[in-house]
Protein backbone atom coordinates (compact mmCIF):
# COMPACT_ATOMS: atom_id res chain seq x y z
CA UNK A 1 0.00 0.00 0.00
CA UNK A 2 1.45 3.36 -1.48
CA UNK A 3 -0.53 5.40 1.10
CA UNK A 4 -1.76 7.23 -1.83
CA UNK A 5 -5.60 6.84 -2.21
CA UNK A 6 -7.89 7.08 -5.81
CA UNK A 7 -11.81 7.13 -5.97
CA UNK A 8 -13.60 5.69 -7.82
CA UNK A 9 -12.14 2.29 -8.32
CA UNK A 10 -13.28 1.51 -11.87
CA UNK A 11 -15.95 4.31 -13.82
CA UNK A 12 -18.17 3.55 -16.63
CA UNK A 13 -19.74 6.61 -18.50
CA UNK A 14 -20.71 7.26 -22.31
CA UNK A 15 -19.29 9.45 -24.93
CA UNK A 16 -20.10 13.03 -24.30
CA UNK A 17 -20.31 12.82 -20.23
CA UNK A 18 -18.18 14.28 -17.39
CA UNK A 19 -16.52 12.62 -14.81
CA UNK A 20 -14.19 13.55 -11.67
CA UNK A 21 -11.66 11.36 -10.47
CA UNK A 22 -10.14 11.61 -6.69
CA UNK A 23 -6.85 11.49 -5.72
CA UNK A 24 -5.66 12.03 -1.66
CA UNK A 25 -2.13 12.07 -1.87
CA UNK A 26 0.41 10.25 1.24
CA UNK A 27 0.14 12.15 4.73
CA UNK A 28 2.49 15.11 4.12
CA UNK A 29 3.28 14.86 0.39
CA UNK A 30 2.58 18.47 -1.13
CA UNK A 31 2.59 17.24 -4.82
CA UNK A 32 0.71 15.77 -6.98
CA UNK A 33 0.65 14.24 -10.27
CA UNK A 34 -1.81 12.79 -12.98
CA UNK A 35 -1.48 10.03 -15.74
CA UNK A 36 -2.78 8.52 -18.59
CA UNK A 37 -1.75 4.59 -19.17
CA UNK A 38 -4.06 3.14 -22.36
CA UNK A 39 -3.84 -0.23 -23.22
CA UNK A 40 -0.23 -1.87 -23.33
CA UNK A 41 1.02 2.05 -23.13
CA UNK A 42 3.52 3.55 -21.18
CA UNK A 43 2.64 6.10 -18.56
CA UNK A 44 1.67 9.28 -19.98
CA UNK A 45 2.20 12.47 -17.87
CA UNK A 46 -0.84 14.71 -17.75
CA UNK A 47 -0.20 17.35 -14.98
CA UNK A 48 1.30 18.14 -11.28
CA UNK A 49 0.69 20.07 -8.48
CA UNK A 50 2.50 21.38 -5.84
CA UNK A 51 0.95 22.65 -2.44
CA UNK A 52 -2.51 24.16 -4.67
CA UNK A 53 -0.68 25.44 -7.49
CA UNK A 54 -0.08 24.31 -11.51
CA UNK A 55 3.70 23.02 -11.21
CA UNK A 56 4.09 21.42 -14.68
CA UNK A 57 2.04 20.38 -17.94
CA UNK A 58 2.58 17.70 -19.92
CA UNK A 59 0.31 16.03 -22.64
CA UNK A 60 -3.30 17.18 -21.23
CA UNK A 61 -5.84 17.80 -23.58
CA UNK A 62 -8.20 20.85 -23.40
CA UNK A 63 -11.07 18.58 -22.14
CA UNK A 64 -9.45 17.86 -18.92
CA UNK A 65 -8.60 20.09 -15.64
CA UNK A 66 -7.43 19.42 -12.40
CA UNK A 67 -6.83 21.00 -9.21
CA UNK A 68 -5.70 20.72 -6.09
CA UNK A 69 -7.38 21.55 -2.82
CA UNK A 70 -5.85 22.60 0.40
CA UNK A 71 -6.08 19.98 2.05
CA UNK A 72 -3.81 18.69 -0.72
CA UNK A 73 -5.90 16.11 -2.41
CA UNK A 74 -6.54 16.59 -5.88
CA UNK A 75 -9.30 15.72 -8.59
CA UNK A 76 -8.95 15.56 -12.69
CA UNK A 77 -11.72 16.23 -14.77
CA UNK A 78 -12.30 14.72 -17.92
CA UNK A 79 -15.16 16.45 -19.99
CA UNK A 80 -16.56 15.77 -23.38
CA UNK A 81 -15.31 11.97 -23.14
CA UNK A 82 -14.81 10.60 -25.97
CA UNK A 83 -13.66 6.69 -26.67
CA UNK A 84 -10.09 7.27 -26.82
CA UNK A 85 -10.07 8.51 -23.31
CA UNK A 86 -10.54 5.64 -21.93
CA UNK A 87 -7.85 4.11 -19.72
CA UNK A 88 -6.11 3.79 -16.64
CA UNK A 89 -5.63 6.94 -14.85
CA UNK A 90 -3.35 7.14 -12.15
CA UNK A 91 -2.35 9.72 -9.49
CA UNK A 92 1.22 10.16 -7.78
CA UNK A 93 2.32 12.09 -5.05
CA UNK A 94 5.53 13.21 -3.85
CA UNK A 95 7.15 14.85 -0.73
CA UNK A 96 8.92 17.59 -2.79
CA UNK A 97 7.98 19.45 -6.57
CA UNK A 98 10.97 18.29 -7.62
CA UNK A 99 11.90 15.71 -10.34
CA UNK A 100 14.35 13.77 -7.46
CA UNK A 101 11.66 12.72 -5.75
CA UNK A 102 10.61 9.34 -6.03
CA UNK A 103 6.56 8.78 -6.82
CA UNK A 104 4.19 6.91 -5.00
CA UNK A 105 1.74 5.92 -7.26
CA UNK A 106 -2.06 5.15 -6.49
CA UNK A 107 -4.09 2.33 -7.15
CA UNK A 108 -5.68 4.02 -10.45
CA UNK A 109 -8.95 4.58 -11.39
CA UNK A 110 -9.85 2.79 -14.84
CA UNK A 111 -12.04 4.44 -17.30
CA UNK A 112 -14.13 3.02 -19.66
CA UNK A 113 -16.29 5.12 -21.93
CA UNK A 114 -18.78 3.49 -23.95
CA UNK B 1 11.46 17.73 -26.29
CA UNK B 2 13.05 15.52 -23.98
CA UNK B 3 12.58 11.65 -25.07
CA UNK B 4 13.05 8.26 -22.71
CA UNK B 5 13.30 5.27 -25.03
CA UNK B 6 13.44 1.40 -23.82
CA UNK B 7 14.18 -1.70 -25.72
CA UNK B 8 12.90 -4.05 -25.70
CA UNK B 9 9.23 -3.57 -25.57
CA UNK B 10 8.70 -7.38 -24.65
CA UNK B 11 11.01 -9.98 -23.39
CA UNK B 12 9.76 -13.79 -22.72
CA UNK B 13 12.13 -15.76 -21.21
CA UNK B 14 12.18 -19.44 -19.50
CA UNK B 15 12.68 -19.11 -15.28
CA UNK B 16 16.21 -19.09 -14.67
CA UNK B 17 17.63 -17.06 -17.46
CA UNK B 18 18.45 -13.59 -17.27
CA UNK B 19 16.96 -10.19 -18.42
CA UNK B 20 17.92 -7.03 -19.15
CA UNK B 21 16.24 -4.38 -20.38
CA UNK B 22 17.59 -0.57 -21.69
CA UNK B 23 17.15 3.14 -21.07
CA UNK B 24 18.17 5.87 -23.16
CA UNK B 25 17.33 9.07 -22.90
CA UNK B 26 17.68 12.01 -25.56
CA UNK B 27 19.06 14.53 -22.94
CA UNK B 28 21.47 14.30 -20.04
CA UNK B 29 19.49 13.27 -16.87
CA UNK B 30 20.36 14.25 -13.26
CA UNK B 31 18.81 11.15 -12.53
CA UNK B 32 16.85 8.10 -13.20
CA UNK B 33 14.16 6.04 -11.33
CA UNK B 34 13.43 2.65 -12.14
CA UNK B 35 9.71 1.43 -11.47
CA UNK B 36 7.74 -1.92 -11.73
CA UNK B 37 3.96 -2.44 -12.48
CA UNK B 38 2.49 -5.86 -11.86
CA UNK B 39 0.06 -7.07 -14.01
CA UNK B 40 -3.09 -4.99 -13.17
CA UNK B 41 -1.21 -3.33 -10.46
CA UNK B 42 0.33 0.37 -9.88
CA UNK B 43 4.00 1.63 -10.63
CA UNK B 44 6.17 1.22 -7.68
CA UNK B 45 9.53 2.97 -7.17
CA UNK B 46 12.29 0.58 -7.05
CA UNK B 47 15.81 2.48 -7.12
CA UNK B 48 17.37 6.02 -7.97
CA UNK B 49 20.80 6.16 -9.30
CA UNK B 50 22.53 9.30 -9.71
CA UNK B 51 25.96 9.66 -10.23
CA UNK B 52 27.74 8.85 -13.13
CA UNK B 53 28.37 5.42 -13.74
CA UNK B 54 26.91 4.36 -10.78
CA UNK B 55 25.50 0.57 -10.14
CA UNK B 56 23.22 -0.15 -7.23
CA UNK B 57 21.74 -3.78 -6.72
CA UNK B 58 19.10 -4.97 -4.93
CA UNK B 59 19.56 -9.09 -4.83
CA UNK B 60 19.07 -10.15 -8.14
CA UNK B 61 18.51 -6.94 -9.60
CA UNK B 62 20.97 -4.66 -10.98
CA UNK B 63 21.03 -0.84 -12.18
CA UNK B 64 23.48 0.90 -13.91
CA UNK B 65 23.85 4.62 -15.01
CA UNK B 66 25.75 5.25 -17.74
CA UNK B 67 29.03 7.53 -17.88
CA UNK B 68 27.37 9.56 -20.16
CA UNK B 69 23.96 10.09 -17.67
CA UNK B 70 21.96 8.88 -20.61
CA UNK B 71 21.14 5.65 -20.39
CA UNK B 72 20.57 2.92 -18.17
CA UNK B 73 20.39 -0.78 -17.79
CA UNK B 74 18.07 -3.06 -15.12
CA UNK B 75 19.41 -6.74 -15.08
CA UNK B 76 17.78 -9.32 -13.30
CA UNK B 77 19.40 -12.51 -12.39
CA UNK B 78 18.01 -16.06 -12.62
CA UNK B 79 14.46 -14.71 -13.17
CA UNK B 80 11.63 -16.18 -11.40
CA UNK B 81 7.55 -16.08 -11.72
CA UNK B 82 7.51 -13.26 -9.20
CA UNK B 83 9.43 -10.92 -11.48
CA UNK B 84 6.74 -10.87 -14.26
CA UNK B 85 5.57 -6.86 -14.58
CA UNK B 86 6.22 -4.10 -16.53
CA UNK B 87 9.74 -2.42 -16.14
CA UNK B 88 9.75 1.38 -16.75
CA UNK B 89 12.54 3.90 -16.12
CA UNK B 90 11.90 7.61 -15.87
CA UNK B 91 14.01 10.67 -15.57
CA UNK B 92 13.31 14.11 -15.00
CA UNK B 93 12.73 16.67 -17.50
CA UNK B 94 14.88 19.28 -18.45
CA UNK B 95 12.43 22.09 -18.24
CA UNK B 96 10.24 21.61 -15.11
CA UNK B 97 9.35 19.06 -12.77
CA UNK B 98 7.71 16.44 -14.48
CA UNK B 99 9.18 12.97 -14.70
CA UNK B 100 9.65 11.55 -18.44
CA UNK B 101 8.75 7.63 -18.44
CA UNK B 102 10.19 5.29 -21.01
CA UNK B 103 7.80 3.29 -22.91
CA UNK B 104 8.78 0.15 -20.50
CA UNK B 105 9.65 -3.47 -20.88
CA UNK B 106 7.22 -5.99 -20.44
CA UNK B 107 8.57 -9.31 -19.02
CA UNK B 108 7.30 -12.69 -19.20
CA UNK B 109 8.54 -15.87 -17.39
CA UNK B 110 7.52 -19.00 -17.99
CA UNK B 111 7.48 -21.46 -15.60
Amino acid sequence: DSGVTQTPKHLITATGQRVTLRCSPRSGDLSVYWYQQSLDQGLQFLIQYYNGEERAKGNILERFSAQQFPDLHSELNLSSLELGDSALYFCASSGTGQGMSEQFFGPGTRLTVL
Amino acid sequence: GQQVMQIPQYQHVQEGEDFTTYCNSSTTLSNIQWYKQRPGGHPVFLIQLVKSGEVKKQKRLTFQFGEAKKNSSLHITATQTTDVGTYFCAGPARAGNMLTFGGGTRLMVKP
